[in-house]
């Protein structure tokens, strides 16, 4: 059964630091994974989509990586700034591999300090 | 653009009362989905579809029934609310199950169950 996990559970960092976020799966025969963003009582934003076939997805100040063979993906923010503040999750194809039946992580808060 | 809508956005139900949470979409997605959201847990999957006149369960669907008779609306309906569905529901839809697709997610609805 694919299992997801992100850690931290909460990261607190001064404006402009870049920092990392950290996604890692069980089953490594994925199709795609995404990073969502969600803010407090909103919904979930899809940030970036990775293909399996791809290793890295970059959108303006975030670079997502994937490592399939090791199960592991990261999220790399530039230069943070308070309005990143949110709950970043990872999601992975579960459920039989159907590409679009998520399995999420727990998420990982992140305050960006002014 | 509306994207995917949501209601009511907060309710409060008696243990083994009756209500549907609303969803709509105007993407003209053919998939969608229900999600709930459990404080410090990742999104479970209820119930998903993937057109109109066809659903199927998800991870976690007691409890829970849905319809799918347009393209447009995914109702989920609660028939007998117990305390342990107090969550926060969240309806997402996408296009295709190719692999490429985002998710979209709307603004969500808290439930409490008292």
């Amino acid at each position: 059964k694919q299992e997801v996990t992100q850690i931290p559970a909460a990261l607190s960092v001064p404006e402009g630091e870049n920092l990392v976020l950290n996604c890692s799966f069980t089953d490594s025969a994925i199709y795609n994974l995404q990073w969502f963003r969600q803010d407090p009582g909103k919904g979930l934003t899809s940030l970036l989509l990775i293909q399996s076939s791809q290793r890295e997805q970059t959108s303006g100040r975030l670079n997502a990586s994937l490592d399939k063979s090791s199960g592991r993906s990261t999220l790399y923010i530039a230069a943070s700034q308070p309005g990143d503040s949110a709950t970043y999750l990872c999601a992975v194809p579960g459920y039989g591999g159907a590409t679009n039946k998520l399995i999420f992580g727990t998420g990982t808060l992140l305050a960006v300090q002014p | 653009n509306a994207g995917v809508t949501q209601t009511p956005k907060f309710r409060i139900l008696k243990i083994g009362q009756s209500m549907t949470l609303q969803c709509t979409q105007d993407m003209n997605h053919n998939y969608m989905y229900w999600y709930r959201q459990d404080p410090g847990m990742g999104l479970k999957l209820i119930y998903y579809s993937v057109g109109a006149g066809i659903t199927d369960k998800g991870e976690v669907p007691n409890g829970y029934n849905v319809s799918r008779s347009t393209t447009e609306d995914f109702p989920l309906r609660l028939e007998l609310a117990a305390p342990s569905q107090t969550s926060v529901y969240f309806c997402a839809s996408s296009y295709s199950a190719g692999g490429y697709e985002k998710l979209f997610f709307g603004s969500g609805t808290q439930l409490s169950v008292l």
